[in-house]
C-alpha cells in the first residue's frame, strides 16, 4: 500500500493556475508512469520514464509537463488546464528489465484533480 | 495490436455466492495478463498476473483466473464473495514482446462488482 505515494490526494484549481502533482516510489524500481483515469473511459497512459529518461509520450497536450529528477520521484506540472482535464491521475512504477519482459506495475492512490 | 474486452460493466452477487468477471483479449504476441482491483478513492492493486507459466493463476484475497488460449479468455473467479470485494476490477493485457517499460499496458473499461448482504 505505501510502495507508491502521491500528493496531494485532492486538488482543485482554476484554469489559470499552475500546480504540480508529486509521486514517490519506495520499491527500488527504475521506471515510472503517469496515467489519466476519466469517468467511463479506460486508463490512458500519459508518460513513461525509464532510468529517468522519457521513453513514451502518448500525444499528451503540452499543458501537462512531466519531470523525473531521479528514479524515485516523478512530477506532473500543470498549467492552463481545461475542465475536461478533471480526472484521477495515477502514478505507477515498475522494474524495467527488457530481457525478462517484466511488466508488473504498482500504482499509487492517485490525485483527484478538479479544474474549475 | 493488443486489446482487452470486459464483457460486463457491472456484476452484482450476494455475499457467499461465486464471482465471475469475464475478460477476453486479443494479442499478436504471447501476452502477459493481469487483473487489478480498485476500491473507491484508492489506486489500483494487483490481484494476479499470468506470464505463460501455469494457466491457472492464484491471486490475493481468494481470487484466481484461468488463461484459455483457445477462447482468448482470462476470466476472474472467486468461490465465495465477501462484502469487502465490492470494487472495480480491471483486466489488463501487456504486449510483453516489447518488455519492461517499453511495453504498454492495455486496460479494459472495468467491471464494477457489487456484493449484496
Amino acid at each position: 500500500e505505501t510502495g507508491v505515494t502521491q500528493t496531494p490526494r485532492h486538488l482543485v484549481m482554476g484554469m489559470t493556475n499552475k500546480k504540480s502533482l508529486k509521486c514517490e516510489q519506495h520499491l527500488g524500481h527504475n521506471a515510472m508512469y503517469w496515467y489519466k483515469q476519466s469517468a467511463k473511459k479506460p486508463l490512458e497512459l500519459m508518460f513513461v520514464y525509464s532510468l529517468e529518461e522519457r521513453v513514451e509520450n502518448n500525444s499528451v497536450p503540452s499543458r501537462f509537463s512531466p519531470e523525473c529528477p531521479n528514479s524515485s520521484h516523478l512530477f506532473l506540472h500543470l498549467h492552463t488546464l481545461q475542465p475536461e482535464d478533471s480526472a484521477l491521475y495515477l502514478c505507477a512504477s515498475s522494474q524495467d528489465d527488457s530481457a525478462l519482459h517484466t511488466d508488473t506495475q504498482y500504482f499509487g492512490p492517485g490525485t483527484r484533480l478538479t479544474v474549475l | 495490436a493488443q486489446s482487452v474486452t470486459q464483457l460486463d460493466s457491472h456484476v452484482s452477487v450476494s455475499e457467499g455466492t461465486p464471482v465471475l468477471l469475464r475478460c477476453n483479449y486479443s494479442s499478436s504476441y504471447s501476452p502477459s495478463l493481469f487483473w487489478y482491483v480498485q476500491h473507491p478513492n484508492k489506486g489500483l492493486q494487483l490481484l494476479l498476473k499470468y506470464t505463460s507459466a501455469a494457466t491457472l493463476v492464484k491471486g490475493i484475497n481468494g481470487f484466481e483466473a484461468e488463461f484459455k488460449k483457445s477462447e482468448t479468455s482470462f476470466h476472474l473467479t472467486k468461490p465465495s464473495a465477501h462484502m469487502s470485494d465490492a470494487a472495480e476490477y480491471f483486466c489488463v493485457v501487456s504486449d510483453s514482446n516489447r518488455g519492461g517499460s517499453q511495453g504498454n499496458l492495455i486496460f479494459g473499461k472495468g467491471t464494477k462488482l457489487s456484493v449484496k448482504p
